[in-house]
């Protein structure tokens, strides 16, 4: 009984192209995030939803989209895909802001390798 | 903006010694979170340890403990008796109360010595 999945686990892709990666949670959470981690493992913020609604969007390029059809998922689609790109994506998932518990569940990770 | 400075990019210990790895963060908040986060080669993230800056009891979870001085923003983590099992990266986090929004550190690979 995974609790934060994504799909896929890899992705090797060419420039140019778009593509999507999902997470779904069951943990009954209502807060999701997206974190990239690039080569030197430094992990940033991306995004973070609550209850299907953007909360934090830490200057990412809009070549990068969030959309979350239901609280329970957390997708990330990223058009016109660059080198740079080429990362380790994770998502995440929490209670609201304030529960006492508070920690960040996180999904297996999605390596995007763009060529 | 908070900041959270790891200044060990690698540490290695021999099987059933002790190891402490340093964290230090920035800010101007007095109600946070700490965190101890491990990614072993798997990639999956994995909480290790958390304190409440509101505790001045320094929180421990089996073999790993913090040793957490808030006036010097410094947020340690000690492992005791390491196994093999504990080789990964290591990463330190810090949340701001009532915000989602975690900030990682850069990192320490702990790697164990048979």
């Amino acid at each position: 009984d995974t609790a934060v999945s994504q799909t896929p686990k890899y992705l090797v892709t060419q420039m140019g192209n778009d593509k999507s990666i999902k997470c779904e949670q069951n943990l009954g959470h209502d807060t999701m995030y997206w974190y990239k981690q690039d080569s030197k493992k430094f992990l940033k913020i991306m995004f973070s939803y609550n209850n299907k609604e953007l909360i934090i969007n830490e200057t990412v390029p809009n070549r990068f989209s969030p959309k979350s059809p239901d609280k329970a998922h957390l997708n990330l689609h990223i058009n016109s895909l660059e080198l740079g790109d080429s990362a380790v994506y994770f998502c995440a998932s929490s209670e609201l802001p304030g529960q006492s518990s508070y920690e960040q569940y996180f999904g297996p990770g999605t390596r995007l390798t763009v060529t | 903006a908070q900041t959270v400075t790891q200044s060990q990019p690698e540490m290695s210990v021999q099987e059933a010694e002790t190891v402490t790895l340093s964290c230090t963060y920035d800010t101007s908040e007095s109600d946070y979170y700490l965190f101890w986060y491990k990614q072993p080669p798997s990639r999956q993230m994995i909480l290790v340890i958390r304190q409440e800056a509101y505790k001045q009891q320094n929180a421990t979870e089996n073999r790993f403990s913090v040793n957490f001085q808030k006036a010097a923003k410094s947020f340690s983590l000690k492992i005791s008796d390491s196994q093999l099992g504990d080789a990964a990266m290591y990463f330190c986090a810090y949340r701001h109360f009532g915000n989602e929004k975690l900030t990682f550190g850069t990192g320490t690979r702990l790697t164990i010595i048979p």
